[in-house]
């Protein structure tokens, strides 16, 4: 059962316009949610991370909303840039217990048209 | 710079071998993660390490094993490389719980 999903493979934008990328999980223990950027044959790289005590958290032109309630997270990157074209991955962890584990999405290929 | 580096970054090898992936880091981070990334599957988590001589299985830890004798390093080892572990190997670090994990840049395996 995929506790972490990212429904959208690939989302094409146009340069300077707004990129959302989407996940939604289903195990409720979850409670800090990063996503990674990826470039190829290079590894994953942090992008942003959540806690479930917020709803929001904001680093440059990358914010990542959170609503609990339906189990939806969401990365807005405003403005895009052809320079983010990469693959996004959403990841969870469950932090209770000393769980550093953590469950990635399947991935969203992004890339941004000059 | 503390890093976290993996060796070799590609290797081709055939069905009933075993192989060895190295990963080392610098950072001197307790909690140490293979990962593989397939097509399709995202990134799925094989073994982990919380510190030295401790290890754990992940969701995809069968047909693998690993070690940790000291902090730096945690080694994969595939006992009998089978064509379905044909794949790309991350090795990852992470300080603690607040702190997201590093990733390494991977090592592609193909197996004949």
């Amino acid at each position: 059962d995929q506790q972490v999903k990212q429904n959208s493979p690939s989302l094409s934008v146009q340069e300077g316009r707004i990129s959302i990328l989407n996940c939604d999980y289903t195990n409720s223990m979850f409670d800090y949610f990063l996503w990674y950027k990826k470039y190829p044959a290079e590894g994953p790289t942090f992008l942003i991370s959540i806690s479930s005590i917020k709803d929001k958290n904001e680093d440059g032109r990358f914010t990542v909303f959170l609503n609990k309630s339906a189990k939806h997270l969401s990365l807005h990157i405003v403005p895009s840039q052809p320079g983010d074209s990469a693959v996004y991955f959403c990841a969870a962890s469950a932090r209770g217990g000393s769980n550093y584990k953590l469950t990635f999405g399947k991935g969203t290929l992004l890339t941004v048209n000059p | 710079d503390a890093e976290i580096t993996q060796s070799p970054r590609h290797k081709i090898t055939e069905t009933g071998r075993q192989v060895t992936l190295a990963c080392h880091q610098t950072w001197n981070h307790n909690n140490m993660f293979w990962y593989r990334q397939d097509l399709g599957h995202g990134l799925r988590l094989i073994h982990y390490s919380y510190g030295v001589q401790d290890t754990n299985k992940g969701e995809v830890s069968d047909g693998y094993s690993v070690s940790r004798s000291n902090t730096e390093d945690l080694p994969l080892t595939l006992e009998s490389a089978a064509s379905s572990q044909t794949s790309v190997y991350f090795c990852a670090s992470s300080e603690n719980l607040h702190q997201p994990q590093h990733f390494g840049d991977g090592t592609r395996l193909s197996i004949l």
